[in-house]
């Protein structure tokens, strides 16, 4: 089935700095990608939609120069934290759509990468 | 836009219990619902799926039901098992919006 990586898988960085999180298709190309912020037992809130080859579509609320996202190609989209702050503290995970049924079944599935921890001091 | 909204937000049940899941949508247009679990520390991963054409479909201890006139459907898991534990998450059509979440625990 396909697959979506993530990287890191946790990252522990100081107030100020930026961290850029990895979010790729390995077995499939994926002209979209959605990035997501969860905090513990809560649901995905999606921040945001990755496109390729164009500027990503935030969602109400979602600072875009603070979580800046480039989809550079079909496999890679990437999440910067700028400037991270305590409350930027979160798990982010990505997930791309995958055509997973037969013939005329356009019906695509999201897979999901396996999340990045993020914890700012 | 489709909106999703989800119930219960939290869910105990004793092991072999039943559990449902209801979620209701917005838009008449939406033909696809798909569930997801996800354990805990874990990514989100599909575990069933219905289509507009079908009221229900069942894999072994989890079903879904669609009531599309009411703009609902809901997730059934019966005999539930410990393994079940974990937070349950519906999306319509276009998948990229999920519900609220269910976090469920099965007490052994």
């Amino acid at each position: 089935g396909a697959v979506v990586s993530q990287h890191p898988s946790r990252v522990i960085c100081k107030s100020g700095t930026s961290v850029k999180i990895e979010c790729r298709s390995l077995d499939f190309q994926a002209t979209t990608m959605f990035w997501y912020r969860q905090f513990p037992k809560q649901s995905l809130m999606l921040m945001a939609t990755s496109n390729e080859g164009s500027k990503a579509t935030y969602e109400q609320g979602v600072e875009k120069d603070k979580f800046l996202i480039n989809h550079a190609s079909l496999t890679l989209s990437t999440l910067t934290v700028t400037s991270a702050h305590p409350e930027d503290s979160s798990f982010y995970i990505c997930s791309a759509p995958h055509r997973a049924g037969q013939g005329g079944d356009l019906t695509k599935t999201q897979y999901f990468g396996p999340g990045t921890r993020l914890l700012v001091l | 836009g489709e909106n999703v909204e989800q119930h219960p937000s939290t869910l105990s049940v004793q092991e072999g219990d039943s559990a449902v899941i209801k979620c209701t949508y917005s838009d008449s247009a939406s033909n696809y619902f798909p569930w997801y679990k996800q354990e805990l520390g874990k990514r989100p991963q599909l575990i069933i799926d219905i289509r507009s054409n079908v009221g229900e479909k069942k894999d072994q201890r989890i079903a879904v039901t669609l009531n599309k006139t009411a703009k609902h459907f809901s997730l059934h898991i019966t005999e539930t098992q410990p393994e079940d534990s974990a937070v349950y998450f519906c999306a319509a059509s276009n998948q990229f919006y999920f519900g609220t979440g269910t976090s469920l625990t099965v007490i052994p």
